[in-house]
């Protein structure tokens, strides 16, 4: 198993700009989905791509867009940066096959929007 | 719509004494259940998880989980604590639709610190 890696670890953003973040999904997993966790809080749902579509979304603006490749690798964009958007960004990928439904995260990317 | 609470935001337990964390849901459904654990800076490593069968479930590190239907429950336990068991714990229920399409919503986590 290779695991979710995600790219770059540590971000700083000047509000209104524009951010993509990077992720590989571990090994026979076609199915990501991103979280943002900010400080002292649990991760929030994104979105979730399935086969390069996006099959379901969080309370989260049209700002927040992302895609899926045929590798099942993915990216997160961002577009006109707020500071609130400084967090923790999770990736995590997961296999649609069997019953196994547990998601394998990666280490995240730390944004700061300054 | 699904929701998790997690009552308690930090919790402090010596380190070989029996640790308890709670979680409550809410869901119209059979759930999927998850605890997850985070280490500083770090992402999440699932401990955990419960799907259906058995109600008492064990995962790695030597944590185990007990599903309460009735209670809307699903509490981590360890019967001693380890020092290197010092992170923030998450709860999280998922829900799968017929597209197979999941959403897992966490709770807002417990930290565990561990004394000598």
């Amino acid at each position: 198993e290779t695991g979710v890696t995600q790219s770059p670890t540590h971000l700083i953003k000047t509000r209104g700009q524009q951010v993509t973040l990077r992720c590989s999904s571990q090994s026979g997993h076609n199915t990501v989905s991103w979280y943002q966790q900010a400080l002292g809080q649990g991760p929030q749902f994104i979105f979730q791509y399935y086969r390069e579509e996006e099959n379901g979304r969080g309370n989260f603006p049209p700002r927040f867009s992302g895609l899926q490749f045929p590798n099942y690798s993915s990216e997160l964009n961002v577009n006109a940066l707020e500071l609130d958007d400084s967090a923790l960004y999770l990736c995590a990928s997961r296999p649609v096959q069997g019953g196994d439904y547990g998601y394998t995260f990666g280490s995240g990317t730390r944004l700061t929007v300054v | 719509a699904q929701s998790v609470t997690q009552p308690d935001i930090h919790i402090t337990v010596s380190e070989g004494a029996s640790l308890e964390l709670r979680c409550n849901y809410s869901y119209g459904a059979t759930p999927y259940l998850f605890w997850y654990v985070q280490s500083p800076g770090q992402g999440l490593q699932l401990l955990l998880k419960y799907f259906s069968g058995d109600t008492l479930v064990q995962g790695i590190k030597g944590f185990e989980a007990e599903f309460k239907r009735s209670q809307s429950s699903f509490n981590l336990r360890k019967p001693s604590v380890h020092w290197s068991d010092a992170a923030e714990y998450f709860c999280a229920v998922g829900a799968v639709n017929s597209g197979g399409y999941q959403k897992v919503t966490f709770g807002i986590g417990t930290k565990l610190q561990v004394i000598p």
